[in-house]
């Protein structure tokens, strides 16, 4: 079993709809959450983190925690084709600097 | 200050060669990640440092893999006796290393390295 899963997609959403991405993990010992954009021939770029159980917002993106279920998903509001790239989710856990990512979900947000 | 930073872009090497992959990482960040990246799937860890010493070693695949950081700041990657195998998008990040388990991690540009 994977430590943290996500669908590859691609995920087809129409411009100006909202978008969700999920995750699952494996490690109940996991405390940090990030999810990472990234485009095609790029490196990763930070969106947003969350910690605790529940939502968090920040502009069009929120993110949700549920720690009993082991997963976060990541919501994006108003898509844009400018949103079309692939995302990436990341543990973390205490004690450790190690993060380990899943394989990414592709986004295509369609015009 | 500047974002990190990797040299070169982009290198070609043969099969068998050694190859050197350079990290800058940004000013004050005490803690640095290399990560290797294959079409299709996400960063795979490789090694983490704090400070000038190498805390957590297990994402190197085999002894061919061999990082150095001996001030603490920048960082070289070095891949011996390359493979096939080997080719993919190198990954360097860096985190201000307060919080374990929760850092954020800021990463460079990468190296694309090709074995032929």
């Amino acid at each position: 079993q994977k430590e943290v899963e996500q669908n590859s997609g691609p995920l087809s959403v129409p411009e100006g709809a909202i978008a969700s991405l999920n995750c699952t993990y494996s490690d109940r010992g996991s405390q940090s959450f990030f999810w990472y954009r990234q485009y095609s021939g790029k490196s990763p770029e930070l969106i947003m983190f969350i910690y605790s159980n529940g939502d968090k917002e920040d502009g069009r993106f929120t993110a949700q925690l549920n720690k009993a279920s082991q997963y976060v998903s990541l919501l994006i509001r108003d898509s844009q084709p400018s949103d079309s790239a692939t995302y990436l989710c990341a543990v973390g856990t205490s004690g450790t600097y190690k993060y380990i990512f899943g394989t990414g979900t592709r986004l295509k947000v369609l015009a | 200050g500047a974002g990190v930073s990797q040299t070169p872009s982009n290198k070609v090497t043969e099969k068998g060669k050694y190859v050197e992959l350079r990290c800058d990482p940004i000013s004050g960040h005490t803690a640095l990640y290399w990560y290797r990246q294959s079409l299709g799937q996400g960063p795979e860890f490789l090694i983490y440092f704090q400070g000038t010493g190498a805390a957590d070693d297990s994402g190197l695949p085999n002894d061919r893999f061999f990082a150095v950081r001996p001030e603490g700041s920048v960082s070289t990657l070095k891949i011996q006796r390359t493979e096939r195998g080997d080719s993919a998008v190198y990954l360097c990040a860096s985190s201000p290393g307060k919080t374990s388990g929760g850092d954020t991690q800021y990463f460079g540009p990468g190296t694309r390295l090709t074995v032929l």
